[in-house]
């Protein structure tokens, strides 16, 4: 079935340093790719999104591009702020048989030290 | 932007009672609503699919007669937890779909604490 992996946090990185988080996917068909944040104690938010292969999706100095010969979506930030310490979930949404699905990874923690 | 608010954001209630959490999408129609279930430091877990005017189709391992959900309008879905107990204590988000765009606006959440 479908599925999205994205790296273990978590992820400690000093101000202004460059971000990468990888995400990879499994889909049987053509989905759409999103990042979303969380902040501590709070729902999810929408981050960044791509619909089709070579889009590239951006918000906020955030930025992950559709890869769909190496099925990533990878996402990057050339330099982060203390206020980007949250959880960031990669997820995938596809309709699905009698419906629609979105299926998230594990989450990836980011603490970015003054 | 599009909106999705939940009601209430946090609760306490006693072992054997029921809760009832509210969503709703303040600025636009959603037919369809989804039910989600975090526990500390995890991803979401999907509870649930609420449709507009029919039966939610929940996923395997969810107890729909535990879980009630109801979506009675265009703009509003419940999840009743009933008879709850202390393993019931989660982070439950809902989120509405734009059909338009396949996106999904989440509310922020609801903290239940089960004592």
């Amino acid at each position: 079935g479908d599925s999205v992996t994205q790296m273990e946090g978590p992820v400690t990185l000093s101000e202004e340093a460059f971000l990468t988080i990888n995400c990879t996917y499994t889909a049987t068909g053509y989905p759409s790719l999103f990042w979303y944040v969380q902040y501590p104690g709070e729902g999810l938010q929408l981050l960044l999104k791509a619909t089709k292969a070579d889009d590239k999706g951006s918000n906020k100095g955030f930025e992950a591009t559709y890869r769909k010969e190496t099925t990533s979506f990878h996402l990057e930030k050339g330099s982060v702020q203390v206020s980007d310490s949250a959880v960031y979930f990669c997820a995938l949404s596809a309709p699905n048989t009698g419906g629609f699905k979105t299926i998230f990874g594990a989450g990836t923690r980011l603490f970015v030290k003054a | 932007g599009a909106v999705v608010s939940q009601h209430p954001s946090w609760v306490i209630c006693k072992s054997g009672t029921s809760v009832k959490i509210e969503c709703r999408s303040l600025d636009f129609q959603a037919t369809t609503m989804f039910w989600y279930r975090q526990f500390p430091k995890q991803s979401l877990m999907l509870m649930a699919t609420s449709n507009e005017g029919s039966k939610a189709t929940y996923e395997q391992g969810v107890e729909k007669d535990k879980f009630l959900i109801n979506h009675a309008s265009l703009t509003l879905s419940t999840l009743t937890v009933t008879s709850a107990h202390p393993e019931d204590s989660s982070f439950y988000i809902c989120s509405a779909l734009l059909r338009s765009s396949y996106e999904q606006y989440f509310g922020p959440g609801t903290r239940l604490t089960v004592t």
